[in-house]
C-alpha cells in the first residue's frame, strides 16, 4: 500500500524555522518526483516546493523562494522542507505529493501536517 | 505564471443529476490539465490528468474534456460521495498552479 507520511508540523514563532518530514513506503521512492503543496486554513491548494527523482532538478514558488530549502534522501525514503524566516502567510497544512517521473501531477498525496505561524 | 480560474464557485446538484465544472488558463497549456477531488478533513485525489484520462480507480461518470486554455470537469450522474472540492491544476508551465476551486454541494 503507498503512503506517504508527514511530520514536523506545529506552532512556531514569526520569523523562526521549522523542518518538515515526508516519509514514503509502499513503492520505490527513487522512482519518482516529489512535491510540497500547501493549503492555508480555509482556502485552496498551493504549489510549494518540487524535487525530481536524483535530487537534480529543483523548483520553488516565488512566495518561499529564499526561505524554504527542499530536499530528499533515497536511500531512507524520505523528502524534506526546511522552512525558515516563517511568516503569518505561511500557516497552512503542508502535504507531500508524489509524481511520476517526467510528469508533474500528482497522483498520491500525503494527509498533511500543520504549520501554524503566530507572532 | 499562469492563472487559473475555475468556475462556477459553488455548484449546487440534485443526485442523479449532472454536474459540469469549468477551467480555465490564462495561457495556452495544451493537455497538461489535472483534476483534484478534495473531501473535508482528507487529502487531495487525483482524478483525470492530461486533461481526459481517468487515474487509477475513478468511476467513470467522471470525465474531463478540453485543451488549450478551456476545460472541463463532467459528473455524469453525481453520488452523494462526489460532494466535494474540485480543483484544476496545470502543468504545463512553472510554478505549476491550481484554481480557486468548484464547491459541489447538495441542492
Amino acid at each position: 500500500e503507498v503512503q506517504l507520511m508527514e511530520s514536523g508540523g506545529g506552532l512556531v514563532r514569526l520569523g523562526g524555522s521549522l523542518r518538515l518530514s515526508c516519509a514514503a513506503s509502499g513503492f520505490t521512492f527513487s522512482n519518482y518526483n516529489m512535491n510540497w503543496v500547501r493549503q492555508a486554513p480555509g482556502k485552496g491548494l498551493e504549489w510549494v516546493s518540487h524535487i525530481n527523482s536524483l535530487s537534480s532538478t529543483i523548483y520553488y514558488s516565488d512566495s518561499v523562494k529564499g526561505r524554504f530549502t527542499v530536499s530528499r534522501d533515497n536511500a531512507k525514503n524520505s523528502l524534506y522542507l526546511q522552512m525558515n524566516t516563517l511568516r503569518d502567510e505561511d500557516t497552512a497544512v503542508y502535504y507531500c505529493a508524489r509524481a511520476i517521473s517526467g510528469y508533474y501531477h500528482f497522483d498520491f498525496w500525503g494527509q498533511g501536517t500543520l504549520v501554524s505561524v503566530s507572532s | 505564471e499562469i492563472v487559473m480560474t475555475q468556475s462556477p464557485a459553488t455548484l449546487s446538484v440534485s443526485p442523479g443529476e449532472r454536474a459540469t465544472l469549468s477551467c480555465r488558463s490564462s495561457q495556452n497549456v495544451n493537455s497538461n490539465l489535472a483534476w483534484y477531488q478534495q473531501k473535508p478533513g482528507q487529502a487531495p485525489r487525483l482524478l483525470m490528468y492530461h486533461a481526459s484520462i481517468r487515474a487509477t480507480d475513478i468511476p467513470a461518470r467522471f470525465s474531463g474534456s478540453g485543451s488549450g486554455t478551456e476545460f472541463t470537469l463532467t459528473i455524469s450522474s453525481l453520488q452523494s460521495e462526489d460532494f466535494a472540492v474540485y480543483y484544476c491544476q496545470q502543468y504545463n508551465n512553472w510554478p505549476l498552479t491550481f484554481g480557486g476551486g468548484t464547491k459541489v454541494d447538495l441542492k
